[in-house]
């Protein structure tokens, strides 16, 4: 069956620019999860949703990040006025019990 | 705090040249400790889940053993599509992850 997809799998943007990160879990998964990994570093929690309810948001970095999954499944991570220490992969996984799954991630990079 | 520290970083093995990743943990109330392989460019691909001590599992040439504070992932007469990053993860209150072993296997 299908996996996680993420779209864009590359976002080139300019600091200062918003940004909006898609991920698609796969069918049925109540629970999904966002990650940030920096090149050489395991990946590092962000924020948790289980169905639409977002659950834990501890590892958001600033009050730039937010992440919303209205309708419990399609969730977007979107940055505001990027920073170019927010250059980094960011990962969605989604699970239905303990084991999670991951997407392809996608490579922000900001100039 | 939940903490997982992985060795070595890196790991360069002949072709056929068994050896063992180490994956040392401290947690709250373990829910199950995670092996995940993670190609240049792509998202962690899971192996394993273990979750309690003394459990092993195994797949093709790797093999995942668990105690009360360490894990191993033992890889036998490995190949170079084994070559990869090799992630260890526990879950407490959330998954955190190790930094990886970079394993290199030459042919």
């Amino acid at each position: 069956g299908a996996g996680v997809s993420q779209s864009p799998r590359y976002k080139v943007a300019k600091r200062g620019q918003d940004v909006a990160l898609r991920c698609d879990p796969i069918s049925g998964h109540v629970s999904l999860f966002w990650y940030q990994q920096a090149l050489g570093q395991g990946p590092e929690f962000l924020t948790y949703f289980q169905n639409e309810a977002q659950l834990d948001k501890s590892g958001l970095p600033s009050d730039r990040f937010f992440a919303e999954r209205p309708e419990g499944s399609v969730s977007t991570l979107k940055i505001q006025r990027t920073q170019q220490e927010d250059s980094a992969v960011y990962l969605c996984a989604s699970s239905v019990q303990e084991t999670q799954y991951f997407g392809p991630g996608t490579r922000l990079l900001v100039l | 705090e939940d903490q997982v520290t992985q060795s070595p970083e890196a790991l360069r093995l002949q072709e056929g040249e068994s050896s063992s990743l180490n994956c040392s943990y401290t947690v709250s109330g373990l829910r199950g400790l995670f092996w995940y392989r993670q190609d240049p460019g792509k998202g962690p691909e899971f192996l394993f889940t273990l979750y309690s001590a003394g459990e092993e599992k195994e797949k093709e040439r790797l093999k995942a053993t668990l105690t009360k504070k360490e894990s191993f992932l033992h890889i036998t007469a490995p190949k170079p599509e084994d070559s990869a990053t090799y992630l260890c993860a526990v879950s407490g209150s959330r998954l955190t992850f190790g930094e990886g072993t970079q394993l290199t296997v030459n042919p």
